[in-house]
């Protein structure tokens, strides 16, 4: 089944703690991005990768690294959470190779910094 | 760069009602469009999606979305809405390297 699946799905941690949220996607796609959602503020991306070795900011980078060192992974790591990051995030990946493709979205990560 | 306008924040209709929910997109070349559904607790959903072609879209669970490009606009609609559409609904634009921009999002109640 094509999927992207995110992990994990609920965390709570305290400012400071190094933490990384996982992505991986079994659909060969080039495209993987990251998004917090907000209330009144819709998904808002905060990184995205075009491809192996290919990240760049999205709107709201600050606070946060990604990686992508194989095609299926694209974690989001939070060097040091604050409570300004407590969000729900998703991953999603998309594809250009047959055209035009839909973003596929992970389940969702919610995490809470306190 | 390409930004999304959903203009209701909340919309509550009564169930077996029509529905239209609005989206107004900017974006200086040809716009591919999308709406996702987010059921509580639950991830992204695609409904429909507009490249190319017929202006009048057809999605899944009944919806159907209307590109209007003099208006810039991309509203979905719905002739009968079921107790289960309760939802909240994102609008997208997408770009030719798959990047997308959604709207704050439109949620809908649905009255009994």
């Amino acid at each position: 089944e094509a999927q992207v699946t995110q992990n994990p799905r609920y965390l709570i941690t305290v400012t400071g703690k190094k933490l990384t949220v996982t992505c991986s996607q079994n659909m060969n796609h080039e495209y993987m991005s990251w998004y917090r959602q907000d209330p009144g503020l819709g998904l808002r991306q905060i990184y995205y990768s075009m491809n192996v070795e290919v990240t760049d900011k999205g709107d709201v980078p600050e606070g946060y690294k990604v990686s992508r060192k194989e095609k299926r992974n694209f974690p989001l790591i939070l060097e040091s959470p604050s409570p300004n990051q407590t969000s729900l995030y998703f991953c999603a990946s998309s594809s250009r190779r047959q055209g035009r493709t839909e973003a596929f979205f992970g389940q969702g990560t919610r995490l809470t910094v306190v | 760069a390409q930004s999304v306008t959903q203009p209701d924040i909340h919309i509550t209709v009564s169930e077996g009602a029509s529905l239209e929910l609005r989206c107004n997109y900017s974006y200086g070349a040809t716009p591919y469009l999308f709406w996702y559904v987010q059921s509580p607790g639950q991830g992204l959903q695609l409904l429909l999606k507009y490249f190319s072609g017929d202006t009048l879209v057809q999605g899944i669970k009944g919806f159907e979305a209307e590109f209007k490009r003099s208006q810039s606009s991309f509203n979905l609609r719905k002739p009968s809405v079921h107790w289960s559409d309760a939802a909240e609904y994102f609008c997208a634009v997408g770009t030719l390297n798959n990047d997308m921009r959604f709207g704050a999002g439109t949620r809908l109640t649905v009255k009994p």
